[in-house]
């Protein structure tokens, strides 16, 4: 596609559910990163692929948070048992070769609501 | 790890005033310094980027600088517009490493 896709773009869940986030970064992009921005901050990093290799989860906040991206193109964000400080925009970034230098190319990001 | 810091978090400018944002980081092997925009609702988009081996960069209205001895670098945007309200991200890497730091951003308003 045109660019990093992410759905769905509004998730409400109740606390204790589990959810998946999907992103579709653009064709080719050999690294992938997840963030999660809370309301009025700054990204803050969560996971990084390259290809289909997780080489950082160190940002995962706690063990429900896991990351796949199988065959190095989709990858999904999942999150178990969520809880209410799980509420924030889930963005995704796609980047054409390791981040040696380049733009990170974002998509729309997924809102996740947690009641 | 790499600690970012952006001042202020809130700007206010009247339209066709001047707008300087900055950001301090922490470690000296960073080396690329991007900026983004983001819109309510929308993705961060990259506006203007420097690397280390620069000390100033300029696009149109927007300019970055970079002082590698203080390690702080800062974004300036002549003769706002009212468009150009939006939260600005600041963002330190390393090249090779597989993070980019971001600062916490700073929402600036342009009043007409």
């Amino acid at each position: 596609g045109a660019g990093v896709s992410q759905s769905p773009r509004y998730k409400v869940a109740k606390r204790g559910q589990d959810v998946a986030l999907r992103c579709d970064p653009i064709s080719g992009h050999v690294s992938l990163f997840w963030y999660q921005q809370a309301l009025g901050q700054g990204p803050e990093f969560l996971t990084y692929f390259q290809n289909e290799a997780q080489l950082d989860k160190s940002g995962l906040p706690s063990d429900r948070f896991f990351a796949e991206r199988p065959e190095g193109s989709v990858s999904t964000l999942k999150i178990q048992r969520t809880q209410q400080e799980d509420s924030a925009v889930y963005l995704c970034a796609s980047l054409l070769s390791r981040p040696t230098s380049g733009e990170l190319f974002f998509g729309e990001g997924s809102r996740l609501t947690v009641l | 790890g790499e600690n970012v810091e952006q001042h202020p978090s809130t700007l206010s400018v009247q339209e066709g005033d001047s707008a300087v944002i900055k950001c301090t980081y922490s470690d000296s092997a960073s080396n690329y310094f991007p900026w983004y925009k983001q819109e309510l609702g929308k993705r961060p988009q990259l506006i203007i980027d420097i690397r280390s081996n620069v000390g100033e960069k300029k696009d149109q209205r927007i300019a970055v600088t970079l002082n590698k001895t203080a390690k702080h670098f800062s974004l300036h945007i002549t003769e706002t517009q009212p468009e150009d309200s939006a939260v600005y991200f600041c963002a330190a890497i390393i090249y090779n490493f597989n993070k980019f730091y971001f600062g916490s951003g700073t929402k600036l308003n342009v009043k007409p």
